[in-house]
Protein backbone atom coordinates (compact mmCIF):
# COMPACT_ATOMS: atom_id res chain seq x y z
CA UNK A 1 0.00 0.00 0.00
CA UNK A 2 1.76 3.42 -1.24
CA UNK A 3 2.14 5.78 2.34
CA UNK A 4 2.02 9.24 2.75
CA UNK A 5 4.10 11.60 4.57
CA UNK A 6 2.75 14.73 6.22
CA UNK A 7 4.26 17.20 9.18
CA UNK A 8 3.04 16.59 12.36
CA UNK A 9 1.84 20.06 12.90
CA UNK A 10 1.83 23.89 11.26
CA UNK A 11 1.38 27.11 12.21
CA UNK A 12 -0.38 29.85 10.26
CA UNK A 13 -1.57 33.23 10.83
CA UNK A 14 -5.21 33.83 10.13
CA UNK A 15 -5.79 35.65 6.82
CA UNK A 16 -2.60 34.17 5.02
CA UNK A 17 -1.87 30.88 2.49
CA UNK A 18 -1.54 28.09 4.44
CA UNK A 19 0.61 25.21 1.99
CA UNK A 20 0.20 21.83 3.83
CA UNK A 21 3.08 19.42 1.96
CA UNK A 22 2.63 15.73 1.64
CA UNK A 23 5.00 13.38 -0.02
CA UNK A 24 3.92 9.88 -1.53
CA UNK A 25 7.51 8.75 -3.36
CA UNK A 26 5.71 5.54 -4.00
CA UNK A 27 3.07 6.61 -5.46
CA UNK A 28 1.59 4.43 -8.50
CA UNK A 29 0.22 5.38 -11.97
CA UNK A 30 -3.59 4.79 -10.45
CA UNK A 31 -3.30 6.40 -7.03
CA UNK A 32 -5.51 9.28 -6.60
CA UNK A 33 -4.97 11.51 -3.76
CA UNK A 34 -7.58 12.67 -1.56
CA UNK A 35 -7.14 15.30 1.07
CA UNK A 36 -9.75 15.16 4.35
CA UNK A 37 -10.01 16.88 7.59
CA UNK A 38 -10.94 16.28 10.66
CA UNK A 39 -12.25 19.23 12.82
CA UNK A 40 -11.65 19.19 16.43
CA UNK A 41 -14.93 16.73 17.64
CA UNK A 42 -16.50 16.19 14.13
CA UNK A 43 -15.81 13.21 12.04
CA UNK A 44 -13.63 13.65 8.87
CA UNK A 45 -14.90 15.62 5.79
CA UNK A 46 -13.51 15.49 2.55
CA UNK A 47 -11.16 18.40 0.76
CA UNK A 48 -10.21 17.81 -2.38
CA UNK A 49 -9.02 15.29 -4.48
CA UNK A 50 -6.84 15.12 -7.66
CA UNK A 51 -5.28 12.45 -10.21
CA UNK A 52 -2.53 14.22 -12.48
CA UNK A 53 -3.71 17.82 -12.92
CA UNK A 54 -4.14 21.13 -9.92
CA UNK A 55 -7.29 20.92 -8.83
CA UNK A 56 -9.17 23.99 -7.17
CA UNK A 57 -12.69 24.36 -5.56
CA UNK A 58 -14.23 26.38 -3.06
CA UNK A 59 -12.30 25.08 0.17
CA UNK A 60 -9.17 25.05 -1.32
CA UNK A 61 -6.36 24.19 -4.39
CA UNK A 62 -4.14 20.78 -4.45
CA UNK A 63 -0.94 21.23 -6.45
CA UNK A 64 0.16 18.21 -7.79
CA UNK A 65 3.83 17.69 -8.43
CA UNK A 66 4.91 16.74 -12.22
CA UNK A 67 6.53 13.13 -10.83
CA UNK A 68 3.38 13.12 -8.49
CA UNK A 69 5.41 12.11 -5.53
CA UNK A 70 4.47 15.25 -3.67
CA UNK A 71 1.64 17.37 -3.75
CA UNK A 72 0.76 20.35 -1.64
CA UNK A 73 -2.65 21.05 -0.12
CA UNK A 74 -2.94 25.29 -0.47
CA UNK A 75 -5.94 26.88 1.77
CA UNK A 76 -5.45 30.99 0.13
CA UNK A 77 -6.87 32.46 3.26
CA UNK A 78 -7.07 30.37 6.36
CA UNK A 79 -9.37 31.43 8.89
CA UNK A 80 -9.87 30.10 12.74
CA UNK A 81 -12.13 27.40 11.16
CA UNK A 82 -9.64 25.85 9.50
CA UNK A 83 -7.87 24.89 12.46
CA UNK A 84 -7.83 20.35 12.25
CA UNK A 85 -6.21 17.53 11.56
CA UNK A 86 -5.42 17.29 7.16
CA UNK A 87 -4.89 14.21 6.20
CA UNK A 88 -3.57 13.31 3.01
CA UNK A 89 -4.19 9.54 1.59
CA UNK A 90 -4.01 7.97 -1.65
CA UNK A 91 -6.27 5.29 -3.19
CA UNK A 92 -6.74 3.44 -6.45
CA UNK A 93 -10.15 2.70 -6.68
CA UNK A 94 -13.20 2.32 -4.48
CA UNK A 95 -12.76 -0.57 -3.04
CA UNK A 96 -9.06 -0.57 -1.71
CA UNK A 97 -8.19 0.10 1.62
CA UNK A 98 -8.30 3.14 3.69
CA UNK A 99 -4.79 4.07 4.88
CA UNK A 100 -5.35 7.37 7.24
CA UNK A 101 -2.08 8.45 8.54
CA UNK A 102 -1.58 10.52 11.91
CA UNK A 103 -2.13 13.78 9.05
CA UNK A 104 -0.95 17.05 10.10
CA UNK A 105 -2.01 19.32 12.67
CA UNK A 106 -2.89 22.73 11.85
CA UNK A 107 -3.02 26.17 14.05
CA UNK A 108 -4.35 29.40 13.30
CA UNK A 109 -3.16 32.11 14.92
CA UNK A 110 -5.52 34.83 15.10
CA UNK B 1 -24.38 18.06 8.56
CA UNK B 2 -22.84 15.13 5.76
CA UNK B 3 -25.97 13.17 5.59
CA UNK B 4 -25.16 10.44 7.57
CA UNK B 5 -26.51 9.39 10.76
CA UNK B 6 -25.23 7.31 13.40
CA UNK B 7 -26.40 6.22 16.57
CA UNK B 8 -26.44 6.02 19.61
CA UNK B 9 -24.04 8.83 19.75
CA UNK B 10 -22.60 7.92 23.22
CA UNK B 11 -22.23 4.23 24.40
CA UNK B 12 -20.78 3.17 28.01
CA UNK B 13 -20.47 -0.96 28.69
CA UNK B 14 -18.41 -2.71 30.72
CA UNK B 15 -16.08 -5.67 29.66
CA UNK B 16 -17.11 -8.55 28.06
CA UNK B 17 -20.25 -7.28 26.60
CA UNK B 18 -21.25 -7.09 23.52
CA UNK B 19 -23.01 -4.00 21.56
CA UNK B 20 -24.24 -2.64 18.04
CA UNK B 21 -23.66 0.28 16.52
CA UNK B 22 -25.87 1.43 13.75
CA UNK B 23 -25.27 4.26 10.81
CA UNK B 24 -27.52 5.30 7.85
CA UNK B 25 -25.84 6.31 4.88
CA UNK B 26 -27.10 9.38 3.11
CA UNK B 27 -29.93 8.96 0.60
CA UNK B 28 -28.49 6.89 -2.65
CA UNK B 29 -25.00 6.12 -1.53
CA UNK B 30 -24.26 2.33 -1.60
CA UNK B 31 -21.15 2.00 0.10
CA UNK B 32 -20.73 1.97 3.77
CA UNK B 33 -16.89 2.22 5.82
CA UNK B 34 -16.64 1.74 9.33
CA UNK B 35 -13.82 3.13 10.75
CA UNK B 36 -12.22 3.40 14.90
CA UNK B 37 -10.40 6.30 16.30
CA UNK B 38 -8.83 6.07 19.52
CA UNK B 39 -5.69 8.27 20.97
CA UNK B 40 -3.01 5.84 20.67
CA UNK B 41 -4.18 4.86 17.01
CA UNK B 42 -5.60 7.01 15.01
CA UNK B 43 -7.94 6.92 12.40
CA UNK B 44 -7.68 2.71 11.37
CA UNK B 45 -10.25 1.84 8.88
CA UNK B 46 -12.02 -1.38 9.71
CA UNK B 47 -14.24 -2.42 6.98
CA UNK B 48 -16.41 -1.47 3.76
CA UNK B 49 -19.79 -2.53 2.34
CA UNK B 50 -21.22 -1.66 -1.20
CA UNK B 51 -24.79 -2.58 -1.65
CA UNK B 52 -24.56 -5.56 0.72
CA UNK B 53 -21.68 -7.08 0.26
CA UNK B 54 -18.33 -7.29 2.00
CA UNK B 55 -16.12 -5.06 -0.71
CA UNK B 56 -12.61 -4.70 1.88
CA UNK B 57 -11.29 -5.43 5.21
CA UNK B 58 -8.65 -3.34 6.94
CA UNK B 59 -7.52 -4.59 10.73
CA UNK B 60 -10.73 -5.71 11.95
CA UNK B 61 -10.31 -7.58 14.89
CA UNK B 62 -12.32 -11.00 14.85
CA UNK B 63 -14.50 -10.00 17.91
CA UNK B 64 -15.88 -7.21 15.29
CA UNK B 65 -18.49 -8.05 12.90
CA UNK B 66 -20.75 -5.81 10.38
CA UNK B 67 -23.25 -6.25 8.14
CA UNK B 68 -25.00 -3.77 5.70
CA UNK B 69 -28.86 -4.61 5.06
CA UNK B 70 -30.93 -4.47 2.10
CA UNK B 71 -32.38 -0.83 2.75
CA UNK B 72 -28.20 0.10 2.99
CA UNK B 73 -28.49 0.57 6.79
CA UNK B 74 -25.21 -0.96 8.40
CA UNK B 75 -24.18 -2.19 11.67
CA UNK B 76 -21.11 -2.78 13.60
CA UNK B 77 -21.51 -5.31 16.25
CA UNK B 78 -18.54 -5.30 19.11
CA UNK B 79 -18.25 -8.58 21.27
CA UNK B 80 -16.63 -9.70 24.38
CA UNK B 81 -15.45 -5.08 25.07
CA UNK B 82 -12.40 -5.15 26.23
CA UNK B 83 -10.60 -1.67 27.35
CA UNK B 84 -8.94 -1.06 24.80
CA UNK B 85 -11.98 -1.08 22.18
CA UNK B 86 -13.07 2.59 23.75
CA UNK B 87 -12.87 4.64 20.65
CA UNK B 88 -14.98 7.07 18.14
CA UNK B 89 -16.52 4.33 15.79
CA UNK B 90 -17.34 6.83 12.71
CA UNK B 91 -18.93 5.37 9.63
CA UNK B 92 -18.92 7.05 6.20
CA UNK B 93 -20.73 6.47 2.95
CA UNK B 94 -20.01 7.48 -0.37
CA UNK B 95 -21.90 6.49 -3.66
CA UNK B 96 -19.56 4.12 -5.49
CA UNK B 97 -20.31 2.83 -9.05
CA UNK B 98 -17.77 1.61 -10.62
CA UNK B 99 -14.55 -0.61 -9.33
CA UNK B 100 -12.67 1.84 -11.50
CA UNK B 101 -13.37 5.33 -10.37
CA UNK B 102 -12.64 6.82 -6.43
CA UNK B 103 -15.29 8.18 -4.59
CA UNK B 104 -15.68 10.89 -1.76
CA UNK B 105 -16.72 9.70 1.46
CA UNK B 106 -19.18 11.66 4.06
CA UNK B 107 -18.23 10.97 7.38
CA UNK B 108 -21.11 10.44 10.24
CA UNK B 109 -20.87 12.53 13.49
CA UNK B 110 -19.65 9.00 15.35
CA UNK B 111 -20.48 6.62 18.35
CA UNK B 112 -18.23 7.25 21.37
CA UNK B 113 -18.21 3.63 23.11
CA UNK B 114 -16.53 3.87 26.49
CA UNK B 115 -15.92 0.11 27.94
CA UNK B 116 -15.39 -0.15 32.06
Amino acid sequence: DAKTTQPNSMESNEEEPVHLPCNHSTISGTDYIHWYRQLPSQGPEYVIHGLTSNVNNRMASLAIAEDRKSSTLILHRATLRDAAVYYCILRKTSYDKVIFGPGTSLSVIP
Amino acid sequence: DSGVTQTPKHLITATGQRVTLRCSPRSGDLSVYWYQQSLDQGLQFLIQYYNGEERAKGNILERFSAQQFPDLHSELNLSSLELGDSALYFCASSAVTTSGSTDTQYFGPGTRLTVL
